[in-house]
């Protein structure tokens, strides 16, 4: 398909375990973004990407949370050492450019986590 | 401090009336985008809309509209003749200035059940 895609599209794991969380974005997109959505804290920002570097990674919420982008395509997002509190949907999104130029993001639909 | 607020946590609407959706935001740049975005049940977000510090106009796009007023810092999403498939979360989102890097801020949200 021409979307953003994201796998899996749910992952159960227990409680210290690693997770590797990936999305596929639209061809051609330069910009990809990492959200989170969670019950208690709606949806957060967690890195961004132009190209293959990552300008900004505040929102990554603890040194657990790590994120490469390779071939200015593909992307993972990995949690290390789970918590309860990292069940959330994980989002993903690219537009055609980044920065501060006006593009729609285009969201995958998501990756369900839940750590037991 | 809360940079995207939507006060209303659900509405209820009759099918084929409008209805209006609450945002305020908090920033301190000249240059931002204001963006609402639509998500079903099924999970996807959906972009709606997009309005641009500096544009004039308020954007319109079919059935919506974004009544943007500036000097009160609200960004209101207007659905005309509401549908049954309006029925979901709307989230409204801010992309602030310059070198952000593009990343949204997104309120937390306001659930519409269109009433047919």
């Amino acid at each position: 398909g021409a979307g953003v895609s994201q796998s899996p599209s749910n992952k159960v794991t227990e409680k210290g375990k690693d997770v590797e969380l990936r999305c596929d974005p639209i061809s051609g997109h330069t910009a990809l973004y990492w959200y989170r959505q969670s019950l208690g804290q709606g949806l957060e920002f967690l890195i961004y990407f132009q190209g293959n570097s990552a300008p900004d990674k505040s929102g990554l919420p603890s040194d657990r949370f790590s994120a490469e982008r390779t071939g200015g395509s593909v992307s993972t997002l990995t949690i290390q050492r789970t918590q309860q509190e990292d069940s959330a949907v994980y989002l993903c999104a690219s537009s055609l450019l980044g920065g501060d130029s006006y593009n729609e993001q285009f969201f995958g639909p998501g990756t369900r986590l839940t750590v037991l | 401090a809360q940079k995207i607020t939507q006060t209303q946590p659900g509405m209820f609407v009759q099918e084929k009336e409008a209805v209006t959706l609450d945002c305020t935001y908090d920033t301190s740049d000249q240059s931002y985008g204001l963006f609402w975005y639509k998500q079903p049940s099924s999970g996807e977000m959906i972009f709606l809309i997009y309005q641009g510090s500096y544009d004039e106009q308020n954007a319109t796009e079919g059935r919506y509209s974004l009544n943007f007023q500036k000097a009160r810092k609200s960004a209101n999403l207007v659905i005309s003749a509401s549908q049954l498939g309006d029925s979901a979360m709307y989230f409204c989102a801010m992309r602030e200035g310059y070198n952000q890097g593009g990343k949204l801020i997104f309120g937390q949200g306001t659930e519409l059940s269109v009433k047919p």
